[in-house]
Parts: C-alpha cells; structure tokens; sequence
C-alpha cells in the first residue's frame, strides 16, 4: 500500500539551529500539506502546495520557517533559527486534491517529532 | 476566523458501552471530513460528509451532518480496545478552501 514518506522521524535539536524535514508524497497526488500537532491538539495546517506551487502559507511562520516542493513531488520544510516553541510533531499528507474537495481523502505521513533543547 | 470545536476532551467508557463525539463549527462548512489518530500515530481518514443531513455507516460507526452544516457527531457503538485513540473532525467551508481540525477527543476503553 502506498504511504506518505517522511524522514527523520525523531529530531533533537538545540535552539538558534537549523533543522530541515523531508516528505515524499503518495506518487500522483498533486496537493501536498505540511502540518505541526502539538500534543493535545489538532493539525494546524503550515503550508499547502498545489503541484510546486504554495496555495496557502498563512499559518507559516515565514520569518524562520520555509518550505519547497520544487519539482512538484517532494518537498521540504525548513526551520532556521529552531526556538523552543518549535517542539512538535510535524505531519506532511497528500492527497488527489485538495482536502475538502468532494471524494478526496489525506493521507498521513508517521510524523517527524522535533524537540528543541 | 473559521474554528471548529469538539467535545469532550477526553472521554472513558468501559468496553462495551457507548461513545459520541460532537464537532461543531463557528460557520457553515461545505463538507466535514473524519480522521482517527491511534495513540503514537498518525490521523488516518475516516470519512467525508458533504451534504446537509447525511448519515453514513462504518460498521459500529455512525457519522452525521447536520442539517445547518455546522455541526457534526460520530457515534461508536459497543466500544472496543481497538477503538482507542484520538479522533478529529476537520472542516472546510468551501471545496476550494482548506480544512481547519479541531482538537479532537481522546477515547480510552477500559477491557
């Protein structure tokens, strides 16, 4: 069964740090998503990509946090500098279309945890 | 902006009873989608709710919409072990627009 890829899954970082996080989506979907979870909480939605293009990045940080998805396949989500407050699960999915859209389900990547010391 | 709220928070029931989990939305949605997170993992789609009214079924999950399309429940029948974890509602107001989740509510099933 395909799966949402994401690497690495643990990440231990000090802060003022750069930390990089990867996701290789489901082949053929065109919407990718990058969420953090923090404990006790639902997915808030970072950023979206429509193929290599960013739909919706209002809920990101752009001062120190940037993500890509250059060739419209996988992407990566940067952190630079890492504060404290950036403890979190950080989710990618993917999915046909866009979440919401009639018959369109996400799937879920396992999450990379990202603790900031 | 667009919130969706769910309660309870936490929910415990001994195995066998009965579970519901009510979402309900600061404005009309367009659809409301379900997702289950095991403890640990990641959220994993449920189902989709599009129209004003809907009732869908999954086994001993029981998915409604309501009739304003601001709010919606999901109902598990006779819990089991297995149904433990956290479960979200996410909600979009338009099909173009993104989902915004709530918080979810945590299930625990005491054997």
């Amino acid at each position: 069964e395909a799966e949402v890829a994401q690497s690495p899954r643990y990440k231990i970082t000090e802060k003022s740090q750069a930390v990089a996080f990867w996701c290789d989506p489901i082949s053929g979907h065109a919407t990718l998503y990058w969420y953090r979870q923090i404990l006790g909480q639902g997915p808030e939605l970072l950023v979206q990509f429509q193929d290599e293009s960013v739909v919706d990045d209002s809920q990101l940080p752009k001062d120190r946090f940037s993500a890509e998805r250059l060739k419209g396949v996988d992407s990566t989500l940067k952190i630079q500098p890492a504060e404290l407050g950036d403890s979190a699960m950080y989710l990618c999915a993917s999915s046909l279309r866009w979440i919401g859209a009639a018959n369109t389900e996400a799937f879920f990547g396992q999450g990379t945890r990202l603790t900031v010391v | 902006g667009q919130q969706v709220m769910q309660i309870p928070q936490y929910q415990h029931v001994q195995e066998g009873e009965d579970f519901t989990t009510y979402c309900n939305s600061s404005t009309t949605l367009s659809n409301i989608q379900w997702y289950k997170q095991r403890p640990g993992g990641h959220p994993v789609f449920l189902i989709q709710l599009v129209k004003s009214g809907e009732v869908k079924k999954q086994k001993r999950l029981t998915f409604q919409f309501g009739e304003a399309k601001k709010n919606s429940s999901l109902h598990i029948t006779a819990t089991q072990t297995t149904d433990v974890g956290t479960y979200f509602c996410a909600g979009s107001r338009t099909n173009a627009g993104k989902s915004t989740f709530g918080d979810g509510t945590t299930l625990t099933v005491k054997p």
